[in-house]
């Protein structure tokens, strides 16, 4: 158990609509991460915040929107839904904000776009 | 940003030593070398990291020559849980300019 926790743990949802998936970091980490995963594409850094400001960005669709709340939790707001956006969404979460610092992975939400 | 490039594959067999290369040619002077490990339909997790020559820890080695345009993942004597994928990964302590490549994917044989 990495102490990272995120949910829901399945997701189903039809293409067109929004989500929200949410992570809580471990306790005492200032930054969090989220990363995609579909079988064809691998793991894909998506944004990273450091104790509620964004850090860095990589390849997040403008579709996608995610911020870091004052308690540290993070949300990742997935809207109009296409059929590949489905995929394994992971947040991590580390120390500071240096990404090269050991990141701890969640468990993951399993999203599936119908 | 220094690319890495692994193996897609390898096989090994139970009690063997495995030792997974990466390439990273590019690297620059503050980047430090981290190898993650997956597990199917689970988060990365963090294996061992180094900066230079050699590393070890209680799971894994990590060898780092002088030029620093390569690292050696040393598995010492694998088990079937040890079937995974393994990624190399090269970033700069600065900056978060971070990416997991493809990977490695170890297949442990009994």
């Amino acid at each position: 158990d990495s102490g990272v926790t995120q949910t829901p743990k399945h997701l189903i949802t039809a293409t067109g609509q929004r989500v929200t998936l949410r992570c809580s970091p471990r306790s005492g980490d200032l930054s969090v991460y989220w990363y995609q995963q579909s079988l064809d594409q691998g793991l894909q850094f998506l944004i990273q915040y450091y104790n509620g400001e964004e850090r860095a960005k990589g390849n997040i669709l403008e579709r996608f929107s995610a911020q870091q709340f004052p308690d540290l939790h993070s949300e990742l707001n997935l809207s109009s839904l296409e059929l590949g956006d489905s995929a394994l969404y992971f947040c991590a979460s580390s120390e500071s904000g240096a990404s090269y610092n050991e990141q701890f992975f969640g468990p993951g939400t399993r999203l599936t776009v119908l | 940003l220094a690319k890495t490039t692994q193996p897609i594959s390898m096989d090994s067999y139970e009690g063997q030593e495995v030792n997974i290369t990466c390439s990273h040619n590019n690297i620059a002077t503050n980047d430090y070398i981290t190898w993650y490990q997956q597990f199917p339909s689970q988060g990365p997790r963090f294996i061992i990291q180094g900066y230079k020559t050699k590393v070890t820890n209680e799971v894994a080695s990590l060898f780092i020559p002088a030029d620093r345009k390569s690292s050696t993942l040393s598995l010492p004597r694998v088990s079937l849980s040890d079937t995974a994928v393994y990624y190399c990964l090269v970033g700069d302590p600065n900056n978060n300019d971070m990416r997991f490549g493809a990977g490695t994917r170890l297949t442990v044989k009994p």
